[in-house]
């Protein structure tokens, strides 16, 4: 089955710095990989996604970039804001006898010094 | 999301008794999920749903039990067969090959 690492476990930067954030997964068949933010005790958000079709995608001061040959996907923060503290997972959609779900990482904590 | 409602926010459970967690959501969404996160840790599949009257076992189905009659709910029932139930329960929707939305989920204790 779909494997997904992410890496690293935690992430401390200042504010200002940039954080990246990878992802490798095993089945090259998957083609959908999102991003979530979980705060403190709520739900996780998504925050960017891309599909297989494109090699990069930028919302702002977050990007997603994904290189299908070597099965990795990475998450860039610039700029980084205490507010950008939470803990990030990646995910790669995966199929499996007919039905598709959602492997998910285990995590990264980001944390953001003033 | 505002789509997803789950309830109750916060749940205590006597030993030897099942509970029933809620998940309803009004996005037309085909599929729905239910996660496990212990503290500290990362999202654990205990059983999702692609269409009504199917589902299908996660990683960690065992203790739990589930049920697909409609297609805006999927509740989630964790049985006394569930040794260690405490821990956040998300409950999420997607359709067939979108990102999945959260609800805002449900703590379950023991009493």
């Amino acid at each position: 089955g779909e494997n997904v690492e992410q890496h690293p476990s935690t992430l401390s930067v200042q504010e200002g710095d940039s954080a990246v954030i990878k992802c490798t997964y095993s089945d090259s068949a998957s083609n959908y990989f999102p991003w979530y933010k979980q705060e403190l005790g709520k739900r996780p958000q998504l925050i960017i996604d891309i599909r297989s079709n494109v090699g990069e995608k930028k919302d702002q001061r977050i990007a997603v970039t994904l290189n299908k040959t070597a099965k990795h996907f990475s998450l860039h923060i610039t700029e980084t804001q205490p507010e950008d503290s939470a803990v990030y997972f990646c995910a790669v959609l995966t199929y499996s006898g007919g039905y598709n779900k959602l492997i998910f990482g285990a995590g990264t904590r980001l944390a953001v010094h003033p | 999301d505002g789509g997803i409602t789950q309830s109750p926010k916060y749940l205590f459970r006597k030993e030897g008794q099942n509970v029933t967690l809620s998940c309803e959501q009004n996005l037309n969404h085909d599929a729905m999920y239910w996660y496990r996160q212990d503290p500290g840790q990362g999202l654990r599949l205990i059983y999702y749903s692609q269409i009504v009257n199917d589902f299908q076992k996660g990683d960690i189905a065992e203790g739990y039990s589930v049920s697909r009659e409609k297609k805006e709910s999927f509740p989630l029932t964790v049985t006394s067969a569930q040794k260690n139930p405490t821990a956040f329960y998300l409950c999420a929707s997607s359709f067939k090959e979108g990102p999945q939305h959260f609800g805002d989920g449900t703590r379950l204790s023991i009493l």
